[in-house]
């Protein structure tokens, strides 16, 4: 089935420091691939996608990069803010008959000043 | 930027009793979706939506749950008796037509069932 698989936090940065957050994704066939962003107390914000294999989204300095060979859509962040800090939900997308979204675990990010 | 809104932003209600969650998609969207999010865990898809019915549900989504679109604006999501285990943020979102598969989530109404 098709399911995704991110990096267990809460992850710890210093600000100006270099983020990665790891996703893998297991699907038949080629799913669209999001990031969803939620800060504390508000929902989900979509915050970039891909929709095919080698596309790169990117916002808010924010890039990932769909890897079909590796099954894989990391996100990375060249230097975070304290205003940074959230969760960040990897997910996928596919036509089930109604494009269910299916989302990792949520990665908590916490960025020190 | 047009946005999916949804109310209550919070609800509390005793057992048993009936909820109904309401959302209001974006306009041109034709797929409706509700995910649940219970506290600290992962987003769950419960159903989706299109041309007037089910497309897709999730086995969360039993004979206590139920969705309908009533006119052309809303789409509510209904929990006739409530359990505890039924706290959790639930999240509306919308999809324009076919192929496109982004969707767009509302800010989620918390339930909490006491």
């Amino acid at each position: 089935g098709n399911s995704v698989t991110q990096m267990e936090g809460p992850v710890t940065l210093s600000e100006e420091a270099f983020l990665t957050i790891n996703c893998t994704y297991t699907a038949t066939g080629y799913p669209s691939l999001f990031w969803y962003v939620q800060y504390p107390g508000e929902g989900l914000q979509l915050l970039l996608k891909a929709t095919k294999a080698d596309d790169k989204g990117s916002n808010k300095g924010f890039e990932a990069t769909y890897r079909k060979e590796t099954t894989s859509f990391h996100l990375e962040k060249g230097s975070v803010q304290v205003s940074d800090s959230a969760v960040y939900f990897c997910a996928l997308a596919r036509n089930t008959g109604g494009f269910k979204t299916i989302f990792g675990a949520g990665t908590r990010l916490f960025v020190k000043a | 930027e047009p946005e999916v809104t949804q109310t209550p932003s919070h609800q509390v209600t005793q057992m048993g009793q009936e909820v109904i969650l309401r959302c209001v998609p974006i306009s041109n969207h034709l797929y409706f979706y509700w995910y649940r999010q219970i506290l600290g865990q992962k987003v769950e898809f419960l159903v989706s939506f299109y041309n007037n019915e089910i497309s897709e549900k999730s086995e969360i989504f039993d004979d206590q749950f139920s969705v309908e679109r009533p006119d052309g604006s809303n789409f509510t999501l209904k929990i006739r008796s409530t359990k505890l285990e039924d706290s959790a943020m639930y999240f509306c979102a919308s999809s324009e037509e076919q192929g496109q598969e982004t969707q767009y989530f509302g800010p989620g109404t918390r339930l909490l069932v006491l």
